[in-house]
């Protein structure tokens, strides 16, 4: 089975900490995301990783940067917090051919204060 | 940008019976997925169709999708109370050497036992 793990299911931070989000595949795929859910927005493509090293923008990429040293682990990171980054996050992986599947991990529910 | 919009936005219906969403996108696309979202979890994966097929089943799930019209449905039959989930439709969309996914904001269905 496929198993994507993100490192928190729950985080409270305050307005202005760094914030590490840390999201792990097992299978060996070359293509990683970090979407963000609010509602009635549906999910929005943060970052996207194709390589290790390697990244592209997402639709909304302001305020938030990535790392992908190995290919197993894809970080997040969100360099000051803020109020409006209060969200779920949600980690995916795949194999990045044109009819894969993205594999989810459970997501984080980040609440800045 | 959101390519896929669910329709209803909400549908609640009794155990037993059969739920139908919609969902409508803009530009041609290559394969359309549709996941499904417990309360607060990740995204799973339930079908992929592909821009050359019609309808596709899986289970008690059938996918339909209308090139002409831009648009797939998803049903599913003898609704279950664990049927009780958001469900996305999502397409492809082409990214330099990979594709991103566009995920429309979702149908939250209740099943009543």
């Amino acid at each position: 089975d496929v198993k994507v793990t993100q490192s928190s299911r729950y985080l409270v931070k305050r307005t202005g900490e760094k914030v590490f989000l840390e999201c792990v595949q097992d299978m060996d795929h070359e293509n990683m995301f970090w979407y963000r859910q609010d509602p009635g927005l549906g999910l929005r493509l943060i970052y996207f990783s194709y390589d290790v090293k390697m990244k592209e923008k997402g639709d909304i990429p302001e305020g938030y940067s990535v790392s992908r040293e190995k290919k197993e682990r894809f970080s997040l990171i969100l360099e000051s917090a803020s109020t409006n980054q209060t969200s779920m996050y949600l980690c995916a992986s795949n194999r990045g051919g044109s009819t894969d599947t993205q594999y989810f991990g459970p997501g984080t529910r980040l609440t800045v204060l | 940008s959101q390519q896929g919009e669910e329709d209803p936005q909400a549908l609640s219906i009794q155990e037993g019976e059969n739920a139908t969403m919609n969902c409508s996108y803009k530009t041609s696309i290559n394969n359309l997925q549709w996941y499904r979202q417990n309360s607060g979890r990740g995204l799973v994966h339930l079908i992929l169709i592909r821009s050359n097929e019609r309808e596709k089943h899986s289970g008690r799930l059938r996918v339909t999708l209308d090139t002409s019209k831009k648009s797939s449905s998803l049903l599913i039959t003898a609704s279950r109370a664990a049927d009780t989930a958001s469900y996305f439709c999502a397409t492809d969309s082409r990214m330099d050497s990979s594709y991103k996914l566009i995920f429309g904001s979702g149908t939250r269905l209740l099943v009543r036992p």
